[in-house]
């Protein structure tokens, strides 16, 4: 069974902080995803990587930075978090559809992180 | 720009009865379409999916159906049980890897 894990299921931070949301999966997925999800707007995509080292902006980038150093790790960091930011984060994984056709993402159980 | 909507924020229905979730989306180019279901404090989990080239995917209870020429899909679940009661979100991807999602519907299913 595929495992995502998301570091920490709740976070507060500060205003400025910079933070920290790691994720790993260990089912050998070459990609990895950042979404925040918002009531009434559903899933948004921050970022993805599709290798070691790769990254791609998604559609709400601003704000974010991420950081694959590894291929089980993917990292999103608010470099300067603000009270927008507020959310709840969730990273997913899946195999790339060029190999295995049709490949869903699986999600890890998300961080709720809340910016005072 | 969403992409993918799901106009019902929310559908109550009874335990046994048929339960429709549907999803409309814009973009011509998507070629594969994906349910989720979100339980609280949980992520989402994948439940069904269908490809562009089809238009009914069964799976047990339950079926999705794809009206490509209406940019329409739904989700149906017979019969509904009380355990069904979760966020259903639908997704729906450009090739490769980009997926864009639905805002989301909370069913309830009573008993």
């Amino acid at each position: 069974d595929v495992k995502v894990t998301q570091s920490s299921r709740y976070l507060v931070k500060r205003t400025g902080e910079k933070v920290f949301l790691e994720c790993v999966q260990d089912m050998d997925h070459e990609n990895m995803f950042w979404y925040r999800q918002d009531p009434g707007l559903g899933l948004r995509l921050i970022y993805f990587s599709y290798d070691v080292k790769m990254k791609e902006k998604g559609d709400i980038p601003e704000g974010y930075s991420v950081s694959r150093e590894k291929k089980e790790r993917f990292s999103l960091i608010l470099e300067s978090a603000s009270t927008n930011q507020t959310s709840m984060y969730l990273c997913a994984s899946s195999f790339p559809r060029a190999i295995y056709s049709n490949q869903p993402q699986h999600f890890g159980d998300g961080t709720r992180l809340s910016i005072l | 720009d969403q992409q993918v909507k799901q106009n019902s924020p929310s559908l109550s229905v009874q335990e046994g009865r048929i339960s429709i979730l549907n999803c409309d989306y814009t973009n011509s180019m998507f070629d594969y379409f994906l349910w989720y279901k979100k339980y609280p404090a949980e992520g989402p989990t994948f439940l069904i999916s269908i490809s562009s080239i089809k238009d009914k995917n069964e799976d047990g209870r339950f079926t999705v159906f794809l009206n490509k020429s209406a940019k329409h899909l739904s989700l149906h679940i017979v019969p509904s049980q009380p355990g069904d009661s979760a966020v259903y979100f639908c997704a729906a991807q450009l090739p490769p890897n980009d997926m864009r999602f639905g805002a989301g519907t909370r069913l309830t299913v009573k008993p």
